[in-house]
Formats: structure tokens, sequence, C-alpha cells
């Protein structure tokens, strides 16, 4: 069966330093890959997505990037982090067309100092 | 642009009650629409999914949601809540004919009193 995994779970940063969040998937080859950020009241974010290694699209002008350097493995990056990048961040799996969901991580908590 | 709408930020709802949670949305094709649930500090979980056909739709953990087109509408609704259901739940409309990206709504979370 397919698993995702994303780490660390909880995460405080002080201002200006950097980031690295990690999603891994197994058990499926090739998956379409997603960012999600979730701010308090806001819902969703859609960050960014992947659906190869090397290809990132990118939602929305930000502090962030992201690289797909295999497969399976989805990171998410800041070289100095804002105090507005606070937020849960969530990573997705998914497959070509709607008919199978998105299979998300348990976020990480990320706090901004 | 495509978007999703959830009117009601917080709801209470007695154990046993009923629960309706709306969702409306703004798409120019036929849309494919969801229905999340989230616990504390968890990722989301689908609970189901409309893309064609019956207009009501059934998932798990006792939910139903029916798509109404001429109202642009894809509210949820469970006839008995549990205290369990106690989460945030998230109608989300999938865009894009090659990414297939999802758009959600702001979420509702539900409160369950004894």
């Amino acid at each position: 069966s397919q698993t995702i995994h994303q780490w660390p779970a909880t995460l405080v940063q002080p201002v200006g330093s950097p980031l690295s969040l990690e999603c891994t998937v197994e058990g499926t080859s090739n998956p379409n890959l997603y960012w999600y950020r979730q701010a308090a009241g806001r819902g969703l974010q859609l960050l960014f997505y992947s659906v190869g290694i090397g290809q990132i699209s990118s939602e929305v002008p930000q502090n962030l990037s992201a690289s797909r350097p295999q497969d399976r493995q989805f990171i998410l990056s800041s070289k100095k982090l804002l105090l507005s990048d606070s937020g849960f961040y969530l990573c997705a799996w998914g497959r070509t067309g709607f008919n199978s969901p998105l299979h998300f991580g348990n976020g990480t908590r990320l706090t901004v100092t | 642009a495509q978007s999703v709408t959830q009117p009601d930020i917080h709801i209470t709802v007695s154990e046993g009650a009923s629960l309706e949670l709306r969702c409306n949305y703004s798409y120019g094709a036929t849309p494919y629409l969801f229905w999340y649930v989230q616990s504390p500090g968890q990722g989301l979980q689908l609970l189901l999914k409309y893309f064609s056909g019956d207009t009501l739709v059934q998932g798990i953990k006792g939910f139903e949601a029916e798509f109404k087109r001429s109202q642009s509408s894809f509210n949820l609704r469970k006839p008995s809540v549990h205290w369990s259901d106690a989460a945030e739940y998230f109608c989300a409309v999938g865009i894009g004919s090659n990414d297939y990206k999802l758009s959600f709504g702001a979420g509702t979370t539900v409160t369950v009193r004894a």
C-alpha cells in the first residue's frame, strides 16, 4: 500500500533562518506531488505542485521554493524565513486524473519566531 | 477564476442531531467536487467525491453530499452526528485539465456537544 511521510511534525525557527521540509511517498511511482499551506481560518493554499522529477510549478509568489530531486521525494525550502511563513504545511500525492483522490501527509506545524 | 466558498466558519451541533455543511463553487465546466475531513493536527482524509451521474453521493463515516448544478452547491450531510465527527471539513473543486489541482474552501469547523 502507498504511504506518505512528512517530517518534521513540528518546527520552531527564528526569522531569517533557512527551512527544509521533506516529504516522501512509498508504494507508488511517478506520483503528482503537492505542497499546501494551511493558515488559521484561510483553508488550504496550494503552494507548489510537481508532475515529475525536476518539474515544479509555483502557484503563488512567495519566499519559498520546492524541489523534486527524486521521483517520490518533494522538498519545501526557504533561504530566509519570514514571520508570515508560519503555518501548517501539508504534502500530498495523487494520480493524473481526479478519479483518484489526493492523499495527505500528517503535516508540519512551522512557527517562525 | 474557479473558487470554492464555505459560508459557515464554525458550526456547533448536538450529538445525535443532523449536520449540514454548505459548499458553493464557481467553475465554468462540470466540476469535480470533493469533501475532505481533517482531525486536529492531522492531514486530510477524503470523505466523498462527485464526478458525474447520480447527484447524491455516499461517502465514508455515514456522510453524503448532494450536487445541485442550478445552485452551484455541493452540501455535505450526516443524519446523526457522533462526537468523533468533531473536525474541520473542507470542500474542494478539481481544476486544471492537465495538472489535476484541487482548490479548497476555507473550511468549516464542527464542534459536537454532548
